[in-house]
């Protein structure tokens, strides 16, 4: 069975500056999916970023970037320029490439942007 | 192309009735996956649909928790007999074939 887990139950960052939120994974499957959510108050699951394992460059969407160590099963989110808006819970999430499979979650990290 | 949709976004029921959680998927979608979040935890998987067929219930509990997909018509999870211990949020997703799920806003159950 595949696990997810995230280190850092909570974090805090000034606001326009940079931080990593950590999550390692332990599966024995070659081809996957990994996954960063977004859970602000409003609780919506946003989609933030996504990794495909056989892929060795490393995902960006503009201030989101992700490190992605397959061999180490490693897949840190960094947020930069950190604006007031993206204080909300973080899941990392990981899905076999497998047709339709069930995502598992980490047990998120809450991430506080501080004016 | 309106996302994937829940209903009620809240629910409060008393202990011992029944609650009825509807999800319709994004148009043009045919998996639905529904997912559950205690407090102050991650999404935890119940169940995976496609039309008229239940593909996976590895995680939904056995006694009380059933769900459906008709060909016509939302999925509904529906849990009998509610207990505290069902107090949770809901979540539905969606997905085309063999591809991401999007998700709906949730249904928060609290019960009574």
């Amino acid at each position: 069975a595949q696990t997810v887990t995230q280190s850092q139950p909570e974090m805090s960052v000034q606001e326009a500056e940079t931080v990593t939120l950590s999550c390692t994974y332990d599966t024995s499957e070659n081809n996957y999916y990994l996954f960063w959510y977004k859970q602000p108050p409003s609780r919506q699951m946003i989609l933030v970023i996504r990794q495909e394992a056989y892929k060795q460059q490393n995902a960006t969407e503009n201030r989101f970037s992700v490190n992605f160590q397959k061999a180490a099963k490693s897949f840190s989110l960094k947020i930069s320029d950190s604006q007031l808006g993206d204080t909300a819970m973080y899941f990392c999430a990981f899905m076999l490439d497998s047709g339709n499979t069930p995502l598992v979650f980490g047990k998120g990290t809450r991430l506080s942007v501080i004016a | 192309n309106a996302g994937v949709m829940q209903n009620p976004r809240h629910l409060v029921r008393r202990r011992g009735q029944e609650a009825r959680l509807r999800c319709s998927p994004m148009k043009g979608h045919s998996h639905v996956y529904w997912y559950r979040q205690l407090p102050e935890e991650g999404l935890k998987f119940m169940v995976y649909l496609q039309k008229e067929n239940i593909i996976d219930e590895s995680g939904m509990p056995k006694e009380r928790f059933s769900a459906e997909f008709p060909k016509e018509g939302p999925s509904i999870l529906r849990i009998q007999q509610v207990v505290r211990g069902d107090s949770a949020a809901y979540f539905c997703a969606s997905s085309p074939r063999f591809s991401e799920q999007f998700f709906g806003p949730g249904t928060r159950l609290t019960v009574l």
